[in-house]
Parts: C-alpha cells; sequence; structure tokens
C-alpha cells in the first residue's frame, strides 16, 4: 500500500495570503496524484488531477506541482471559501487507492 | 448534471448487516467505475470498494469477505451489501464515480451515515 502523508495538519493563514500544503508518497505515484476540497458536512470536491490539472470549474488561484513522491498544492490569495481540509489522494496503485490524512487551513 | 443519491444508513448493532444503494443520474454506471469510500467520524477518507464496467469487484482488504458491492444496470444503481459489521466500520459512505481505473473520483454522492453500535 502507498501511504501518503500530508503536511502540516493545520495551518492557519489570513485571507488574501498565500498557502502552500505538501503531500508526500511512500513510493512513486508518478503524476497519478489528485488533490480534495472538503467543507464541513460536504463531501470532498475535485480540485486538481494529474498532479497539476484544475478539474472543471476550479478557479485559477488553486495550482498543483509535483511529480513522483513530492507534491505541493499552493492557493495563491485565499478567499473565505477556501477555508476547508485539503486531502492528497493517489491513483497509480488502483484499486488500492490511498489518501492522505488531510490538511485543515483555518483562519 | 451528473448526481449521486446514497440512501440506506442508519444504526445498527455489531454483527447486523445492512445495503446501502446510490442511484445515479447523469452518467450510466454500467459505462464507468464507482466506488465506495468513507469516512470515519473526524478522520481521512478510505476506498471501500469498485465495480467497473464489465462487472468486475475489487474491495480493501479491510472489507474483503464482507462486504459485497453490485450494481443494477435497469435502476441505474450500485450497492454495498455490508455484512458482520464491526464498529470500526462506522463512517460516512459516499459512492464516487472515476472515468478509468487510473482516474481520481470526480464525481460524490452526499454521504450516508452508517454507525455500528449496540
Amino acid at each position: 500500500e502507498i501511504v501518503m502523508t500530508q503536511s502540516p495538519a493545520t495551518l492557519s493563514v489570513s485571507p488574501g495570503e498565500r498557502a502552500t500544503l505538501s503531500c508526500r508518497a511512500s513510493q512513486s505515484v508518478s503524476s497519478h496524484l489528485a488533490w480534495y476540497q472538503q467543507k464541513p458536512g460536504q463531501a470532498p470536491r475535485l480540485l486538481i488531477y494529474g498532479a497539476s490539472t484544475r478539474a472543471t470549474g476550479i478557479p485559477a488561484r488553486f495550482s498543483g506541482s509535483g511529480s513522483g513522491t513530492e507534491f505541493t498544492l499552493t492557493i495563491s490569495s485565499l478567499q473565505s471559501e477556501d477555508f476547508a481540509v485539503y486531502f492528497c489522494q493517489q491513483y497509480k496503485d488502483w484499486p488500492l487507492y490511498t489518501f492522505g490524512q488531510g490538511t485543515k487551513l483555518e483562519l | 448534471e451528473v448526481q449521486l443519491v446514497e440512501s440506506g444508513g442508519g444504526l445498527i448493532q455489531p454483527g447486523g448487516s445492512l445495503r446501502l444503494s446510490c442511484a445515479a443520474s447523469g452518467l450510466i454506471v454500467s459505462n464507468t467505475y464507482m466506488s465506495w469510500v468513507r469516512q470515519a467520524p473526524g478522520k481521512g477518507l478510505e476506498w471501500v470498494s469498485l465495480i467497473h464496467g464489465g462487472g468486475g469487484t475489487y474491495y480493501a482488504d479491510s472489507v474483503k469477505g464482507r462486504f459485497t458491492i453490485s450494481r443494477d444496470d435497469s435502476e441505474n444503481t450500485i450497492y454495498l451489501q455490508m455484512n458482520s459489521l464491526r464498529a470500526d466500520d462506522t463512517a460516512v459512505y459516499y459512492c464516487a464515480r472515476a472515468f478509468s481505473l487510473v482516474a481520481p473520483f470526480e464525481y460524490w454522492g452526499q454521504g450516508n451515515l452508517v454507525t455500528v453500535s449496540s
């Protein structure tokens, strides 16, 4: 099983600031990496796939980078609606899809 | 517009059985890759099971032998039959769709809470 490790667990930021979230895979997942946003009481929403491609309707302030074992999600200028939990997921090792434990973005 | 609507959750005693349903609209479940993903209270996401267009099925080790995924093409619905339920199966269960095996989950249902407790 590929273990996904996210850091930090919690990130305290202010609106308008830049946020950088990290995700590390225990072995290479190439670019088969997705990022999801989850708000309380809601299902996850796909933000980024292929490590760097924004999903349909996702604002340009969200960007992803990395390949192999190290990945980053950057939110360039935080809006109030961006405060949520973010998960990374690898889908290289199908069907044993695995997720990181999440990073909570808080004020 | 794609919609996935889960139902069938609730409170069940340890050792009991429950069947979850996921009714799909805007996509055809027999032509795609449908999974169940769960989230224990306050925890992260765990992939549980997948059924693909050819009918093949896959399971996480934590549920293998206890859970069964299936689908009804006439109803455009997938199911998760859960037997021998344990306290650590308590979670919100989501159905989700990927367009291939090597793809992210692009559509999710709203989730359905299963609580296993005496």
